[in-house]
């Protein structure tokens, strides 16, 4: 099986530009989730999905930020202007909840790793 | 709120040696608790994870954690390590649904010949 799918693996652009990064839940997977990964800050969940709704975006760093889940096989995560502090590792990864509470394993995918010059 | 301390930010054993991985936690209520680990330029893969019931969990890879609510600890051990074990770990908390997931900063394990 597939697991979680994410691209592009690297992206690297210039201060200002626009920054699209998706990812590809595994199937059947109904929950979704967007980390971050820094030196400085680790790992930070930046938003979570669930039957493609929007549960809990808390995390994400400011309104340059946006997330998407137009689909349950597809989401984006947008960085609109990017600046140099964006640059690090996001995850996505992907879970099915509702086994009857008894907590959800997420599986990650391989990450985007994204330098913003 | 939940958070999760790992206190070790690097660790070198030996080949062969045993191996524990401290973590500690702070949640109000019954965790969910997890370790991943991450090889360089990977995600994370889920080694073990503990819900409810024998606080001792038993992993992938040799790995095992043990729950201690006296002590908010979960931490990860491997009899015998193995060079290929080399990576980060992270262990995380979740909340009452186990989905909303807070790591701690990480701890990355070097093997030595």
């Amino acid at each position: 099986d597939a697991g979680v799918i994410q691209s592009p693996r690297h992206e690297v652009t210039e201060m200002g530009q626009e920054v699209t990064l998706r990812c590809k839940p595994i199937s059947g997977h109904n929950s979704l989730f967007w980390y971050r990964q820094t030196m400085m800050r680790g790992l930070e969940l930046l938003i979570y999905f669930n039957n493609n709704v929007p549960i809990d975006d808390s995390g994400m760093p400011e309104d340059r930020f946006s997330a998407k889940m137009p689909n349950a096989s597809f989401s984006t995560l947008k960085i609109q202007p990017s600046e140099p502090r964006d640059s690090a590792v996001y995850f996505c990864a992907s879970s099915l909840r509702g086994q009857g509470g008894l907590g959800e394993t997420q599986y990650f995918g391989p990450g985007t790793r994204l330098l913003v010059l | 709120a939940q958070s999760v301390t790992q206190p070790d930010i690097h660790i070198t054993v030996s080949e062969g040696a045993s191996l524990e991985l401290r973590c500690n936690y702070s949640y109000g209520a019954t965790p969910y608790l997890f370790w991943y680990v991450q090889s360089p330029g990977q995600g994370l893969q889920l080694l073990l994870k503990y819900f409810s019931g024998d606080t001792l969990v038993q992993g992938i890879k040799g790995f095992e954690a043990e729950f201690k609510r006296s002590q908010s600890s979960f931490n990860l051990r491997k009899p015998s390590v193995h060079w290929s074990d080399a990576a980060e770990y992270f262990c995380a908390v979740g909340n009452n649904a186990g989905n909303m997931l807070t790591f701690g900063g990480g701890t990355r394990l070097m093997v030595k010949p």
